[in-house]
């Protein structure tokens, strides 16, 4: 199967914008979702198809995407969204059914 | 209200065999486009997608263990069974059942969990 790859560690300054990425071939193929998971708890989604927000998320949360890469930008930046972030896809090698996760990044709001 | 809420045991030994159950309410197997997927997690790592199945019987499994998984649905009973075979303390994890939906756009299908339950922690051991 394909890999998505992530920086595993990300900072920002309280209020300034940030941008996760997320890297891998499947991401020609198919749209990313963005999930944000703080410890202890289940991871929630974000983002899906790129760049649609569900219900309930923040709008400094945005979604986009380029070539092999996915990108999650936070626009003001809150001490709330101190947290890890994964990438998800389908998988475009092989077995198109499976789906797979970026190894997560740690972002961490200063 | 979407909730999905994993069950299982806590504890199993090495050689046994998982099953865990994801119940779901406020919504049906039934719906189109609609599934359940199992992902884990163990202690200070990534999430792992396991296998999901969707409404019309579908299901697809990780290429890394599906000799191991078993994913099956009652509908009447809003449940998602998933199995694990021979496991392994390396098993040791949170595994978590999610809605998974299926979207589409220009032709192209992809997935997203929109909806997670809160995990059920799963040690391997003996």
């Amino acid at each position: 199967s394909s890999e998505l790859t992530q920086d595993p560690a990300v900072s920002v300054a309280l209020g300034q914008t940030v941008r996760i990425t997320c890297q891998g071939d499947s991401l020609r193929n198919y749209y990313a979702s963005w999930y944000q998971q703080k410890p202890g708890q289940a991871p929630v989604l974000v983002i899906y198809g790129q760049k649609n927000r569900p219900s309930g998320i923040p709008d400094r949360f945005s979604g986009s995407s380029s070539g092999n890469t996915a990108s999650l930008t936070i626009t003001g930046a809150l001490a709330e969204d101190e947290a890890d972030y994964y990438c998800n896809s389908r998988d475009s090698s092989g077995n198109h059914g499976e789906v797979i996760f970026g190894g997560g990044t740690k972002l961490t709001v200063l | 209200q979407v909730t999905l809420k994993e069950s299982g045991p806590v504890l199993v030994k090495p050689t046994e065999t998982l099953t865990l159950t994801c119940t779901v309410s406020g919504f049906s197997l039934s719906n189109a486009r609609v599934g359940v997927s199992w992902i884990r997690q163990p202690p200070g790592k990534a999430l792992e997608w396991l296998a999901h199945i969707f409404s019309n019987d579908e299901k697809s499994y990780s290429t890394s263990l599906k000799s191991r998984l078993t994913i099956s649905q009652d509908t009447s009973k809003s449940q998602v069974v998933l199995t694990m075979t021979n496991m392994d303390p390396v098993d040791t994890a949170t595994y978590y059942c999610a809605r998974i939906r299926l979207g589409v756009v220009g032709g192209a299908y992809y997935y997203y969990m929109d909806v997670w339950g809160k995990g059920t922690t799963v040690t391997v051991s003996s």
